[in-house]
């Protein structure tokens, strides 16, 4: 069976730091990675996705995700944190082996930047 | 390119009543997927149709049921609502199969469902 977990409910960080929304993962075969974000009163939207390839994954507004196969982990990050960012992220998981399984979504990470 | 549309916003009923969810998903998308979100749980797979077929179904009640049409808008229909059935609603449409080769799913903006 395929799982994700968002180890943190909240993370705080203030404007211009740099931001980490973490993501570990548990799969059978090969992951597919995905982060999605929520802004209140909205449905998710895509950010980035990781299939194969580099390790590092560049998205949408500036974020951009490391794959560590070792570590099973698929951070989210972003070198200057806007207050627009604040949001909600999640992070997917399809386990390449699966066929058309759906997405496992984690239960998201509420990402607040302070000005 | 309009995005996915999901009808109603909102929504309150009672306990004991039925309520149908609907959503037009993106023009050739042929896949919707639905998705129960709540603050405790996250995001819950419910279940995804393909060409009018329900492909695979989330582990929830009987009381949970859909659909999707030739168009491939789809219906979700939620009978004999009990208080925890209060969450939004979240419609996903793609191209492929639940997303599966690209993992780009679409959302809609949701239904969120009161049940008092």
């Amino acid at each position: 069976a395929q799982s994700v977990a968002q180890p943190e409910d909240q993370v705080n960080v203030a404007e211009g730091n740099p931001l980490t929304v973490k993501c570990t993962y548990s799969v059978s075969g090969n992951p597919y990675l995905f982060w999605y974000v929520q802004y209140p009163n909205r449905g998710l939207q895509f950010l980035l996705k990781y299939i194969t390839g580099d390790n590092l994954v560049k998205g949408s507004y500036g974020f951009e995700a490391e794959f560590n196969k070792s570590q099973t982990s698929f951070h989210l990050k972003k070198p200057s944190a806007l207050v627009s960012d604040s949001a909600l992220y999640f992070c997917a998981v399809r386990d390449e082996d699966s066929g058309n399984t759906p997405l496992v979504f984690g239960k998201g990470t509420r990402l607040s930047v302070i000005a | 390119k309009a995005g996915v549309t999901q009808t109603p916003r909102y929504l309150i009923k009672t306990r004991g009543q039925q309520v149908t969810l609907s959503c037009s998903p993106i023009s050739g998308h042929r896949s919707v997927s639905w998705y129960q979100q709540t603050p405790g749980q996250g995001l819950q797979f419910l279940f995804e149709y393909f060409s009018e077929t329900q492909r695979n179904k989330g582990n929830f009640p009987g009381r949970f049921s859909g659909r999707q049409f030739s168009n491939s808008r789809s219906e979700m229909n939620v009978s004999t609502l009990e208080l925890g059935d209060s969450a939004l609603y979240l419609c996903a449409s793609s191209l492929d199969r639940g997303g599966s080769t690209t993992g780009e799913l679409f959302f809609g903006e949701g239904s969120r469902l009161t049940v008092l």
